[in-house]
């Protein structure tokens, strides 16, 4: 069973905050991702990772920052909060080695900006 | 570069009667590709895969879908869909190096 979880799942939050959104999984998968979905919209990629000390920017442009220290944990932080921040963010992870291996998603975070 | 489009954004369908979810992907590299579900306030599940090999591949929950090479198509079937089957779902490809491509989704709405 894929174990990728991300917290916090919902969080509401006022304009200007500073906020990490957590990732963590125990796969040992190198490649990580993080998506933004708005509800019942395509997915898109914001960020990605191959591994420690690798970061991209995805197709999508973000305020948002990642980091990625450990292999099993890719943080998402909005240094300020607005609320066109609004949406679900959903980390994912995948094999970097092996061919047509998936992702496999975490629960997502439902992040609201008042 | 890929792509990958779904043709329908929303389908209804009754419960017991057989679905049909399109998906038609474009690349220049060979790609693999992948069916996910998404039920409401959850991530993504995998559904199935196609890597290489039969055609058809089979899936959980009763769904199968079928590569079509010439027409670089990936349709996702289920002979009889029930209420649980309500979701999101969400076609994509990806190549060697694990770059994902999703579609925009198709809203599957099983009605009793």
């Amino acid at each position: 069973e894929a174990d990728i979880y991300q917290t916090p799942r919902y969080l509401v939050i006022g304009t200007g905050k500073k906020i990490t959104l957590e990732c963590s999984q125990t796969m040992g998968h190198d490649k990580m991702y993080w998506y933004q979905q708005d509800p019942g919209m395509e997915l898109h990629l914001i960020h990605y990772s191959y591994g420690v000390n690798s970061t991209e920017k995805g197709d999508l442009s973000s305020e948002s920052t990642v980091s990625r220290i450990r292999t099993e944990h890719f943080p998402l932080t909005l240094e300020s909060a607005r609320p066109s921040h609004t949406s679900q963010y959903l980390c994912a992870s995948s094999e970097s080695l092996g061919v047509g291996t998936e992702a496999f998603f975490g629960q997502g975070t439902r992040l609201t900006v008042v | 570069a890929q792509s990958v489009t779904q043709l329908d954004s929303q389908v209804p369908v009754f419960e017991e009667a057989p679905v049909e979810l399109r998906c038609n992907y474009s690349s220049s590299v060979s790609v693999y590709l992948f069916w996910y579900v998404q039920y409401p306030n959850q991530g993504l599940q995998l559904l199935l895969k196609y890597l290489s090999g039969s055609t058809l591949v089979k899936g959980i929950n009763g769904f199968e879908a079928e590569f079509n090479k010439s027409q670089t198509s990936f349709h996702l079937r289920k002979p009889s869909v029930h209420i649980s089957d309500t979701a999101e779902y969400f076609c994509a490809v990806s190549d060697r190096r694990q770059n994902f491509v999703f579609g925009p989704g198709t809203r599957l709405s099983v009605l009793p």
